[in-house]
């Protein structure tokens, strides 16, 4: 399996700029969850999926940020418009019952900037 | 509810002498426990995990971990440090929720 995989993994663009983050789970993973971490704030959870429903998006920060879960092997992390506040290392992880109860396996994450 | 409390933010050791990361937790279930361990510019990557199962769990890279129930403890051990193991360690609780509560994180930085 080649685990969990984000997409872009650098990004660095402007302020005002829309940005998509991308994840594709491990197969057979039900739950999917997107984190933050920086410097300042260590690792936030940003919003959990379980069958590709939004479950918990507490810790979305504002409403410039929105998930999506179209179906079991993709979901995608927006923000517009972007703020240099933004600029942060953003991970996905997903996990399955089956495998163990809340094991969750990280992608390397995807570093952006904003200007 | 849950949650979880790394004692240290930063530990320093000497190549070859031993490391502990402490880690407490609370939660309203019988909790399942991790620690992930995360190397510069990467992402995490599981350590061990405690699933009520032996209090005394092995992990990768010769660490283990103890689960204390009457301490509400986990702490995290390792017998001799390696300059590898320089990483930010995160202790996890999770079980009666489907939300793992991640810890702030311990940075261990390994002298030679």
């Amino acid at each position: 399996d080649a685990g969990v995989i984000q997409s872009p993994r650098h990004e660095v663009t402007e302020m005002g700029q829309e940005v998509t983050l991308r994840c594709k789970p491990i197969s057979g993973h039900n739950s999917l969850f997107w984190y933050r971490q920086t410097m300042m704030r260590g690792l936030e959870l940003l919003i959990y999926f379980n069958n590709n429903v939004p479950i918990d998006d507490s810790g979305m920060p504002e409403d410039r940020f929105s998930a999506k879960m179209p179906n079991a092997s993709f979901s995608t992390l927006k923000i517009q418009p972007s703020e240099p506040r933004d600029s942060a290392v953003y991970f996905c992880a997903s996990s399955s019952r089956v495998s163990g109860a809340n094991v969750l396996t990280f992608g390397a994450g995807s570093r952006l900037t904003v200007l | 509810a849950q949650s979880v409390t790394q004692l240290d933010s930063h530990v320093s050791v000497s190549e070859g002498t031993p490391v502990l990361l402490r880690c407490n937790y609370s939660s309203s279930y019988s909790p399942s426990l991790f620690w992930y361990v995360q190397h510069p510019n990467k992402g995490l990557q599981l350590l061990l995990k405690y699933t009520s199962a032996a209090t005394l769990v092995k992990g990768i890279n010769g660490f283990e971990a103890e689960f204390k129930k009457s301490e509400t403890s986990f702490h995290l051990t390792k017998p001799s440090a390696h300059m590898s193991d320089a990483a930010e360690y995160f202790c996890v609780v999770g079980g009666g929720s489907y939300i793992p509560t991640f810890g702030r994180g311990t940075s261990l930085i390994v002298h030679p």
